[in-house]
């Protein structure tokens, strides 16, 4: 049972650039959640999306957008990216709406330059 | 809104010494009450939960009792072992598992032999 992928593992941008995280979420789960964590720092919440939608979504500007597919993975999508975006992108996966314990990918370190 | 506190580390044991991590809450309702563990190079894994008052967690020799008295959710080990050395995290979700949740800024923990 594949748990939660995110790809690339490692990406180094360049101020102004965009950047696109992928997300697998775990076998039979149809939730997904982005977070964000800066170096010594706890994750904070980007958004959730649920049936295609975002459901949810933290204190980020809209700068940070993102897409579900119909098979359940998900993109986070980084535009015109700053110094501050550096920081490791964790993908969480779960199931239904509520109610459901949340697995962690390995997450996607981005470096912007 | 919703913040998580815990102490901050680094946190220093020898081998099979006693582990606190102390970790308060502040919360509308009646939140569910999280420990996450992050090793070097990973994602976060769910160490043990608690969702609703007085609920003790427990998993791998660790321990948490959710205190709402307190709105302490505070992590023990009553021996740790080098492989334990790693950054814990609390974390609370607002009604769920499913929720966003909301991390305290974590403590390294080292054990040495």
């Amino acid at each position: 049972d594949a748990g939660v992928t995110q790809s690339p593992t490692h990406l180094i941008k360049t101020r102004g650039q965009q950047v696109t995280l992928r997300c697998s979420p775990k076998s039979g789960h149809d939730t997904v959640s982005w977070y964000q964590q800066a170096l010594g720092q706890g994750p904070q919440f980007i958004f959730q999306y649920y049936e295609e939608e975002e459901r949810q979504r933290g204190n980020f500007p809209d700068r940070f957008s993102g897409h579900q597919f119909p098979n359940y993975s998900s993109e986070l999508n980084v535009n015109a990216l700053l110094l501050g975006d550096s920081a490791l992108y964790l993908c969480a996966s779960s199931w239904g709406a509520l109610g459901s314990e949340q697995y962690f990918g390995p997450g996607t370190r981005l470096t912007v330059t | 809104g919703n913040s998580v506190t815990q102490m901050e580390g680094p946190v220093t044991l020898s081998e099979e010494a006693f582990l606190t991590i102390n970790c308060t809450y502040t919360a509308t309702g009646y939140p569910s009450l999280f420990w996450y563990v992050q090793y070097p190079g990973e994602g976060l894994q769910l160490l043990l939960k608690a969702t609703k008052a007085d609920d003790k967690g427990s998993n791998k020799g660790f321990e948490a009792t959710y205190r709402k008295e307190t709105t302490s959710f505070h992590l023990e080990k009553g021996s740790v072992q080098v492989s334990d050395s790693a950054v814990y995290f609390c974390a609370l979700s607002a009604y769920s598992g499913n929720t966003p949740l909301v991390f305290g800024k974590g403590t390294r923990l080292s054990v040495i032999a």
